[in-house]
């Protein structure tokens, strides 16, 4: 089935580790995110990518890296710099993302719950 | 009964009863909006959408109303069912930005009592 594959669902991390979580999409979709998520509180977007090769930083963005080699995925590399990195994280993916006028659906991951020691 | 909530965090309501999940925006130039569920643990799930140029979308059991007036947009759940029992989140996207500048709203946990 075509879909969004989030891995590790859970990640225990001790203080000064980087970490990566892994994003993966099999809908030929050009457009992927990661947000970030408080209890209580919305999704905050970290980075973007509306293709291949490129991506770009979203409202919470520092302490984050991302890389889009590849369309399929979209990985989200939480650096030691991320001075509260504990929080769930959902990678989603759209259609397009370069049109202004584009509207439609984002699909989301499971999700990730990091947790640092 | 049916249960309105404004700006509320939680939402209770009886199976088979109507729910109504309110969301305020502040952006006169969004021309997008979008409902999601989050059941506990899981991702968001897309329920209905709408675009700027409508006052009113149904799907199977929902309907998205936008007044643009008051920048308001709801979320109405008809027959509510335990199933429906999650965080409901609304999004909106101004008009000069991608989808990838998704605003969402802190959510709305709405439980069905059976």
């Amino acid at each position: 089935d075509g879909g969004i594959t989030q891995s590790p669902k859970y990640l225990f991390r001790k203080e000064g580790q980087n970490v990566t979580l892994s994003c993966e999409q099999n809908l030929n979709h050009d457009a992927m995110y990661w947000y970030r998520q408080d209890p209580g509180q919305g999704l905050r977007l970290i980075y973007y990518s509306q293709i291949v090769n490129d991506f770009q930083k979203g409202d919470i963005a520092e302490g984050y890296s991302v890389s889009r080699e590849k369309k399929e995925s979209f990985p989200l590399t939480v650096t030691s710099a991320q001075k509260n990195p504990t929080a769930f994280y959902l990678c989603a993916s759209s259609k397009g993302g370069l049109a202004v006028r584009m509207t439609g659906e984002l699909f989301f991951g499971e999700g990730s719950r990091l947790t640092v020691l | 009964g049916e249960s309105v909530g404004l700006h509320l965090p939680t939402l209770s309501v009886q199976e088979g009863d109507n729910s109504i999940i309110n969301c305020a925006y502040s952006n006169s130039a969004s021309d997008y909006f979008i409902w999601y569920k989050q059941e506990s643990g899981k991702g968001p799930q897309f329920i209905i959408d709408i675009r700027s140029n409508m006052d009113k979308r149904q799907g199977q059991r929902v309907t998205v109303l936008l007044n643009k007036t008051v920048k308001h947009l709801s979320l109405q759940i008809a027959a509510t069912q335990p199933g429906d029992s999650a965080v409901y989140f609304c999004a909106e996207k101004d008009r000069g930005s991608t989808l990838g500048r998704l605003y969402f709203g802190r959510g709305t946990q709405l439980t069905v009592w059976p």
